[in-house]
């Protein structure tokens, strides 16, 4: 079946430095999805990507997505404490969605001030 | 509008006996999704339901059933609890693309 490895597992930054997360699928994917949850929290859905070689910006965050949609990365320019917790992609297979998501093991991100 | 609800929120068992978690939602949204989440392994798949009255397994459905009587309900019952069934249970739904996930319960089998 459908795997999505996602590293690293965990990334310690000091305030002000970027962070990024890549995600590698072992099939080509119909679309990539990026989740955020925050210790204690539920993931919360950040994005999606669909075409090949996509690239999305939400302010200090940079989302691409790879020509042969099966990989993916994640980018925090500058991190700031409200960045802290743990940044999941979600792969969506052929089959749109409907029959769910098949997410990495995401990427645990911890702040240093 | 609540979004995505599950209760309980915590819940202790012990080995062998039984539970249902419940999901709602009140987005009418088509699909509905069980995760479970344990450490280093992210969220696994455990059913899902693409409409009112279907089920179908995900990723790990052993140890689990499901049912969606109606719309806006998605119910996980386990049957006899193991230990290895300790987990954060995540219920999601969903329209079209992205998912809306619960605040999770936190089930401890003893």
């Amino acid at each position: 079946g459908q795997q999505v490895m996602q590293i690293p597992q965990y990334q310690h930054v000091q305030e002000g430095e970027d962070f990024t997360t890549y995600c590698n699928s072992s099939t080509t994917l119909s679309n990539i999805q990026w989740y955020k949850q925050r210790p204690g929290g539920h993931p919360v859905f950040l994005i999606q990507l669909v075409k090949s070689g996509e690239v999305k910006k939400q302010k200090r965050l940079t989302f691409q997505f790879g020509e042969a949609k099966k990989n993916s990365s994640l980018h925090i320019t500058a991190t700031q404490t409200t960045d802290v917790g743990t940044y999941f992609c979600a792969g969506v297979g052929a089959g749109g969605g409907a029959d769910g998501l098949t997410f990495g093991k995401g990427t645990h991100l911890i702040i240093q001030p | 509008n609540a979004g995505v609800t599950q209760t309980p929120k915590f819940r202790v068992l012990k080995t062998g006996q039984s539970m249902t978690l419940l999901c709602a939602q009140d987005m009418n949204h088509e699909y509905m999704y069980w995760y479970r989440q344990d450490p280093g392994m992210g969220l696994r798949l455990i059913h899902y339901s693409v409409g009112e009255g279907t089920t179908a397994k995900g990723e790990v459905p052993d140890g689990y059933n499901v049912s969606r009587l109606k719309k806006q309900n998605f119910l996980l019952g386990l049957e006899s609890a193991a230990p290895s069934q300790t987990s954060v249970y995540f219920c999601a739904s969903s329209h079209a693309a992205s998912q809306y996930f619960g605040p999770g319960t936190r089930l401890l089998v003893l």
